[in-house]
């Protein structure tokens, strides 16, 4: 079946204190793994798409990287505006569009 | 640009009561969801539509819940009759068609936040 498992559910850390989020997946024949950020009291918001094991994506302090059986997030620097929870899903073979959701990992980055 | 549209953004109802949450998805995307947001479960897919056609329903939890699409611009997620257990946080999110760059991605609305009382 496939799994999506997110770690740790909660992380605090002091601005400029760097860290990692984890994404562990089990799926049949990975077509996607998307990071999402969320907001309390809105959607969730698209960050990144990475498809094939090796692939790195940044956007200003975050970077995603993927293996076969993982995904991080590293966050280089954080700012008290990075706080929010952030969503790891995957998408398996096939040509169904539905995604597997991870339950996410809430961060709060202190001033 | 517009994003995915839901409406209306707060609901507040009593047990028995009919539900019905509204959605316009991005101009110009064939494919629509609807999710289902708890702290205990996350977020899960209740249906998707691809041009305005149910493609998985598996995950709408039981014959009181509805969804349609009627045209490219506007879909439904009906609930009747709604009971405390129904409260959540419902999105709907809407993606580009096949060959379209970012194809596989999901832009979510706003939310519904319902309460059943």
């Amino acid at each position: 079946e496939d799994q999506v498992t997110q770690s740790p559910e909660a992380l605090r850390l002091q601005e400029g204190e760097s860290s990692s989020l984890n994404c562990s997946y089990t799926v049949s024949g990975l077509r996607g793994l998307f990071w999402y950020r969320q907001d309390p009291g809105k959607g969730p918001e698209f960050l990144f798409t990475l498809y094939s094991a090796g692939e790195e994506k940044e956007k200003e302090r975050l970077k995603a990287t993927l293996t076969k059986k993982e995904s991080f997030l590293h966050i280089t620097a954080p700012k008290p505006e990075d706080s929010a929870t952030y969503l790891c899903a995957v998408q398996g073979a096939g040509n169904n569009r539905k995604l597997i959701w991870g339950l996410g990992t809430s961060l709060a980055v202190n001033p | 640009d517009a994003g995915v549209i839901q409406s209306p953004r707060h609901e507040v109802t009593e047990m028995g009561q009919e539900v019905t949450l509204r959605c316009k998805p991005i101009s110009g995307h064939d494919y629509l969801f609807w999710y289902r947001q708890t702290m205990m479960r996350g977020l899960e897919l209740l249906i998707y539509f691809n041009n305005n056609v149910p493609i998985d329903d598996s995950g709408m939890p039981e014959d009181r819940f509805s969804a349609k699409m009627p045209n490219a611009s506007f879909s439904t997620l009906k609930i009747q009759p709604s009971e405390p257990r129904d409260s959540a946080v419902y999105f709907c999110a809407s993606s580009p068609p096949r060959g379209a760059v970012s194809r596989e991605t999901q832009y979510f609305g706003p939310g519904t936040r319902l309460l059943v009382l």
